[in-house]
Parts: C-alpha cells; sequence; structure tokens
C-alpha cells in the first residue's frame, strides 16, 4: 500500500491561465474522490467516479473545472481560466468496496495571484 | 441537506489531560458518522467511524466518540492526550447509501502543550 499520492504538491499560476493536477489512487481501490479546502474550511465534495464512470458532481463545480479518470486508474482535475477564489488545497481521496474509509493524498495547494 | 457543526476552532490543553471535541450533525435520515484527523503536511486520516451498532466506538490513537441520537451528537475524547496529539481534528457525517461522500465539519485544532 503505497498511499495516495497527489501532484503537484504546490501550483503557483496566475489569474487565467489553466492547471491541472493528477492523483493516483490506491492499486485496488475502485472509487476515487475530489474534495476541495479552503482556509479555515472543512474539504468540500467536488466529484467522484467509480472505475472510469463520474457518478456525482457537485454544484461547487462549475463550469470551468472539469475531471477525467481514463481506464479507472488515476485521475486528473482541470481548473480552466482560474480565478483568484479557486486558489485552495485540492484533495483527492480513494476508496473500495462499500467505501466507509477513505484515504486521502496530502493534497494540491494552489494559489491564484 | 446534512451539515456539521464543530462548536470550538481550538482546543488548547495540556499534556495527560482529558479532551473532549464536540460534533453535532443535522440529517433528517440515518447516518454514517466519521472523525477525521488532519497533521501537518499529511492527508487526512480516519480515527474512527460510526455506522451502527453500539453507540461508543474506539478508535486509533487511543480516541473514542459516543453517538447520541437523541442531541445529535458525536463527540470526540480521550482520557490523555499526547503532544503527538496535537492536529487539526474534523468531523464528518455521510448517508449510508453514499458512504465516501462525506460532509465535513470546519475543523478543531487541538493544541497539545507541556
Amino acid at each position: 500500500d503505497t498511499g495516495v499520492s497527489q501532484d503537484p504538491r504546490h501550483k503557483i499560476t496566475k489569474r487565467g491561465q489553466n492547471v491541472t493536477f493528477r492523483c493516483d489512487p490506491i492499486s485496488e481501490h475502485n472509487r476515487l474522490y475530489w474534495y476541495r479546502q479552503t482556509l479555515g474550511q472543512g474539504p468540500e465534495f467536488l466529484t467522484y467516479f467509480q472505475n472510469e464512470a463520474q457518478l456525482e458532481k457537485s454544484r461547487l463545480l462549475s463550469d470551468r473545472f472539469s475531471a477525467e479518470r481514463p481506464k479507472g486508474s488515476f485521475s486528473t482535475l482541470e481548473i480552466q481560466r482560474t480565478e483568484q477564489g479557486d486558489s485552495a488545497m485540492y484533495l483527492c481521496a480513494s476508496t473500495y468496496g462499500r467505501g466507509e474509509k477513505l484515504f486521502f493524498g496530502s493534497g494540491t495547494q494552489l494559489s491564484v495571484l | 441537506a446534512q451539515s456539521v457543526t464543530q462548536l470550538d476552532s481550538q482546543v488548547p490543553v495540556f499534556e495527560e489531560a482529558p479532551v473532549e471535541l464536540r460534533c453535532n450533525y443535522s440529517s433528517s435520515v440515518s447516518v454514517y458518522l466519521f472523525w477525521y484527523v488532519q497533521y501537518p503536511n499529511q492527508g487526512l486520516q480516519l480515527l474512527l467511524k460510526y455506522l451502527s451498532g453500539s453507540t461508543l466506538v474506539k478508535g486509533i490513537n487511543g480516541f473514542e466518540a459516543e453517538f447520541n441520537k437523541s442531541q445529535t451528537s458525536f463527540h470526540l475524547r480521550k482520557p490523555s492526550v499526547h503532544i503527538s496529539d496535537t492536529a487539526e481534528y474534523f468531523c464528518a457525517v455521510s448517508d449510508p447509501g453514499t458512504a465516501s461522500k462525506l460532509t465535513f465539519g470546519t475543523g478543531t485544532r487541538l493544541q497539545v502543550t507541556l
């Protein structure tokens, strides 16, 4: 069990630029989740995949956000035309079975200048 | 819709003292309840969970929590804390049908000092 890994750990970008984050879940986990955490708040659900199918998206996920999980393995989260309000920690988590325990990565900290 | 309230944003405590971190939830349906811990520069880790059955659940690192349906609470306790317990603690709730889709509280910073 090598854990959930996220890349990059930190990303600084200018407003209007596109950014992409990657998440590698634990290998046998079929469900993958993206959460967003802002300073002083708990993580908020963004979207989740079961294998390669994206089953649910939060209303927080505007049209500028897109996520993929090709072949049910790693996942990417892309933010187009970034805004300062997108600055946050983006967390990835994975699980299996009934999904009663999430395994979280260390997150990608996005700063939009 | 579900929601979680963590009443204390920070809890300072001396080492070896007991601690209770409070969590209240609101939901119109049955729930699963969780406590996660976040150490600096690390991902969140599951401390314990309540799914059904006994209302007193024990977790890792000597923590326990009690589910109280009438008070809609799930307070976290430890009888004697250690410096290494300094971290951010998050209470979370989910619908049993979507166990991993969690609604988190805003967190409680536990600061343990000598």
